[in-house]
């Protein structure tokens, strides 16, 4: 069966980086999507972008251009995460959302990853 | 960008129940790719419906999706107490997708 396995929380000081990874099984990891999807505490959901596993091409959202990576390892059929320059409004739930065969259609979630930037 | 305006916020209802949840978009929503999630405390959203009546698999028929154009509306019929949750719709006909801000089903 699908599943995508994220890392662990982190709790990290504003100014550093922070590497999110999100380890997919169960279906060809180059066929589909990976969308990243962030939620604040006690927030909706807001979606941050994508990146194709096929081409490896990242495509941000508003808001998340600049300090915000997508990155790939197809070799282990994970996708990444990564922000940098933390600042304390970074902290949320990232989740990675396996798009169907329409993209943007999320149809597997990650369990979501805490990021708390805090000194 | 498309702007998903959900309501109400709040939705206090018994088990039982029928929930009827509206979803409205700022433009038409292209061949009407919407979807709706439902979250629970401390995980992930799951997906309900696509295509906005579309079930996803494993999703009891309780659960359905109607509207199109600009107006959506996800409907339980007769709310088991695993349904009090949050709600979210989503469009994802085009680039940038866009969710609305939720509607919890509380009891």
């Amino acid at each position: 069966q699908v599943q995508l396995a994220q890392s662990r929380s982190e709790l990290e000081k504003p100014g550093a980086s922070v590497k999110v990874s999100c380890k997919a099984s169960g279906y060809t990891f180059t066929s589909h999507v990976i969308n990243w999807v962030r939620q604040a505490p006690g927030q909706g959901l807001e979606f941050m972008g994508w990146i194709n596993p096929m081409t490896g091409d990242p495509t941000y959202a508003q808001g998340f251009r600049g300090r915000f990576v997508f990155s790939l390892d197809t070799s282990v059929s994970t996708a990444y995460l990564q922000i940098s320059s933390l600042k304390a409004e970074d902290t949320a739930v990232y989740y990675c959302a396996r798009g169907a065969s329409t993209a943007g259609l999320l149809e597997y979630w990650g369990q979501g990853t805490l990021v708390t930037v805090s000194s | 960008e498309i702007l998903l305006t959900q309501s109400p916020g709040t939705l206090s209802l018994s088990p039982g129940e029928r929930a009827t949840l509206s979803c409205r978009a700022s433009q038409a929503v292209i061949a009407n790719l919407l979807a709706w999630y439902q979250q629970k405390p401390g995980q992930a959203p799951r997906l309900l419906i696509s295509r906005a009546s579309s079930r996803a698999t494993g999703i009891p028929d309780r659960f359905s999706g109607s509207g199109s154009g600009t107006d959506f509306t996800l409907t339980i019929d007769s709310l088991e107490p695993e349904d009090f949750a949050v709600y979210y719709c989503q469009q994802y006909g085009t680039s940038f997708w866009t969710f609305g801000q939720g509607t919890s089903v509380e009891v």
